[in-house]
């Protein structure tokens, strides 16, 4: 299985400032079809898990164009260019490259 | 809009077994595969399985040890997951989601409660 760790666990960040997540996967995320299968979700309280960006760096509509997502093979990040209050929650990237899909442990993030 | 909404939980004992359901709606359904991924208490998302579009291709995590097995019906617009021989350690919410690769929906989660 594809394992993910992801650093922080926790971020506890001011308000207009920057965040960033690191993920590492334990094998390549990219595809013999030139695509890589990386994606962020992020859970906020009392609701189900929602997609921020899709195969590395794609931002699904309707999502803030602060966070981005960057990154190749096995090295990706989450990064939030000024954060907001609404961004807490915990963050969480994900593998389907092949089954089984695997999650990162979840970085927190928090409001100072 | 894509809506999905899972059924079927509740309070259960140990060694028994409980169907779930995800009914869905707004978009075509026997265009998608489905997953179903649980989030047990003071713990992170924890993939359960995974079905294709036309039902042919299923996985399930192997540490359920052939315990759940995920199906559809398509002419129903519905999703299952059939769980047995329950454990206190299968407790969680367990949400559908849409999309083989990109999980790009997710319902807004059933409780499964397995206790004596």
């Amino acid at each position: 299985d594809i394992v993910m760790t992801q650093t922080p666990l926790s971020l506890s960040v001011t308000p207009g400032q920057p965040a960033s997540i690191s993920c590492k996967s334990s094998q390549t995320l990219l595809h013999s079809d030139g695509k890589t299968y990386l994606y962020w979700h992020v859970q906020k309280s009392g609701q189900p898990p929602q997609l921020l960006i899709y195969e590395v760096s794609n931002r699904l509509s309707g999502v803030a164009d602060r966070f981005s997502g960057s990154g190749s093979g096995t090295d990706f990040t989450l990064k939030v260019s000024r954060v907001e209050a609404e961004d807490v929650g915990v963050y969480y990237c994900m593998q389907s490259i092949q089954p089984p899909i695997t999650f990162g442990q979840g970085t927190r993030l928090e409001i100072k | 809009q894509v809506q999905l909404v899972e059924s079927g939980g509740g309070v259960v004992q140990p060694g028994k077994s409980l169907r779930l359901s995800c009914s869905a709606s707004g978009f075509t359904f026997n265009n998608f595969g489905f997953h179903w991924v649980r989030h047990a208490p003071g713990k992170g998302l924890e993939w359960v399985a995974v079905i294709s579009s036309d039902g042919d291709k299923k996985y399930s995590a192997d540490s359920l040890r052939g315990r759940f097995i995920i199906s559809r019906d398509n002419s129903k617009n519905t999703l299952y997951l059939q769980m047995n021989s329950l454990r206190d350690e299968d407790t969680a919410i367990y949400y559908c989601a849409k999309g083989m690769r990109n999980l790009d929906s997710w319902g807004q989660g059933i409780l499964v409660t397995v206790s004596s």
